[in-house]
């Protein structure tokens, strides 16, 4: 399957730890997208690259939430100290510069804080 | 906030037209129209986008209005597996805001 892999797809944690989640996108797209989904809502925007650049980031985005994309590929989303409210889908999107109007999404991270 | 407004809800017999409306009055000129829709527990999907053109693709078509304060998605012939929360959204470069979308059941 050549889509994008989000790795955990479910992650149970006791709230102050620390989690982090993988996307590898599809493997010529450039671009990589992070939103957080909770229950009934759609998608929120939190961060965007553009390689290995990181270029927009949401005020959703907290201070305890990181995001890396060390060498233009895959990307880790980091939460530490996670709180109740983290609790959420996470999900990954990828896009092409010559097709940037076209995301493909992930099948997402569950996290929930217990 | 979300720059478009979707009816929460509609129902689609099998095998006739979907039209889902969408209106997103404030839109800017760069802005294009996308449609995405999210099938329980799974990523959305991308359908199609526009500019100012209508536009058609494998899996739907897009009506925009010419002053392009709303538009319509038309899925010709609506199956089971189409039922889903459908996204309009407006923006540019995939950077992508999400309403609340348009739940849509198709019936047999």
């Amino acid at each position: 399957d050549t889509g994008v892999s989000q790795d955990p797809r479910h992650k149970i944690t006791k709230r102050g730890q620390n989690v982090t989640f993988r996307c590898d996108p599809i493997s010529e797209h450039n671009r990589l997208y992070w939103y957080r989904q909770t229950l009934g809502q759609g998608p929120e925007f939190l961060t965007y690259f553009q390689n290995e650049a990181q270029l927009e980031k949401s005020r959703l985005l907290s201070d305890r939430f990181s995001a890396e994309r060390p060498k233009g590929s895959f990307s880790t989303l980091e939460i530490q100290r996670t709180e109740q409210g983290d609790s959420a889908m996470y999900l990954c999107a990828s896009s092409s510069s010559f097709r940037v109007n076209e995301a493909f999404f992930g099948q997402g991270t569950r996290l929930t804080v217990v | 906030d979300a720059k478009t407004t979707q009816p929460p809800s509609m129902d689609c017999a099998e095998g006739r037209a979907a039209n889902l409306p969408c209106n997103h009055s404030t839109i800017s000129g760069n802005e294009y129209v996308y449609w995405y829709r999210q099938i329980h527990s799974q990523g959305p999907q991308y359908i199609i986008h526009g500019l100012k053109n209508n536009e058609t693709n494998e899996m739907a078509s897009l009506i925009i209005t010419e002053d392009r304060k709303s538009s319509t998605l038309i899925l010709p012939h609506a199956t089971l597996r189409d039922t889903a929360v459908y996204y309009c959204i407006v923006g540019s470069w995939g950077k992508l805001q999400f309403g609340a979308g348009t739940q849509v059941v198709v019936t047999p």
